[in-house]
């Protein structure tokens, strides 16, 4: 069946440097991704969103790059900070009302 | 700006009760509104959407219901909590494409 996956459960950055979230799918129909950020005990926070007919995008400190050929999609963070330690999700749009999520990557700032 | 509550914050409920968590959003008109749960350590699972006013589409066969009485209220219903309905529900809205969650209610059943 499709799936949206995220290659690596866990991610350990040094304060300062930049990181690199990565993101599988596997439906082909998916014209839109999203990522959101979720820290413990609270509800996923929209970080950047990006259309298949783009690939890359860039926010505040965030980036998104789309790759359809390989559908992947990753999130990069730069001068990673403390307050970004949280579980990344990434998230596709197969249609209007679904948003399939995989289970999240873990990053975890060291000081 | 748009808002979204969600209350209880936390909830312990015995199984066999019922429950009723209620969403509300504001700052916003007929907006799509979602209930998902997230398992411990997990992603998020789609379980009811509404596009209007006693409009409820439901994703997974279960124990539990949705009903949407006013256009900015979602509450998410069961007669009979089950230990496997325990969680973090996750009420969300959307216009277009993109979802914002609500702060979630997390729910033991004992």
């Amino acid at each position: 069946g499709e799936s949206v996956g995220l290659h690596l459960p866990t991610l350990s950055v040094q304060e300062g440097d930049n990181s690199i979230i990565n993101c599988a799918y596997s439906n082909s129909a998916s014209d839109y991704f999203i990522w959101y950020k979720q820290e413990s005990g609270k509800g996923p926070q929209f970080i950047i969103d990006i259309r298949s007919n783009m690939d890359k995008r860039q926010g505040q400190r965030v980036t998104v790059l789309l790759n359809k050929t390989v559908k992947h999609l990753s999130l990069q963070i730069a001068a990673t900070q403390p307050g970004d330690s949280a579980v990344y999700f990434c998230a596709e749009t197969p249609d209007d009302y679904k948003l399939s999520f995989g289970a999240g990557t873990t990053v975890t700032v060291r000081a | 700006s748009q808002t979204i509550h969600q209350w209880p914050a936390t909830l312990v409920q015995p199984v066999g009760s019922p429950l009723s968590l209620e969403c509300t959003v504001e700052g916003t008109s007929n907006p799509n509104l979602y209930w998902y749960r997230q398992a411990a350590g997990r992603g998020l699972q789609l379980l009811f959407y509404s596009v209007g006013i006693g409009q409820i589409s439901s994703e997974v066969p279960q124990n539990l219901s949705a009903s949407r009485p006013q256009d900015r209220q979602f509450i998410l219903s069961s007669k009979k909590l089950l230990l496997s309905d325990s969680g973090f529900y996750l009420c969300a809205w959307s216009h277009q494409l993109a979802r914002y969650f609500g702060p979630g209610t997390r729910l033991l059943v004992l």
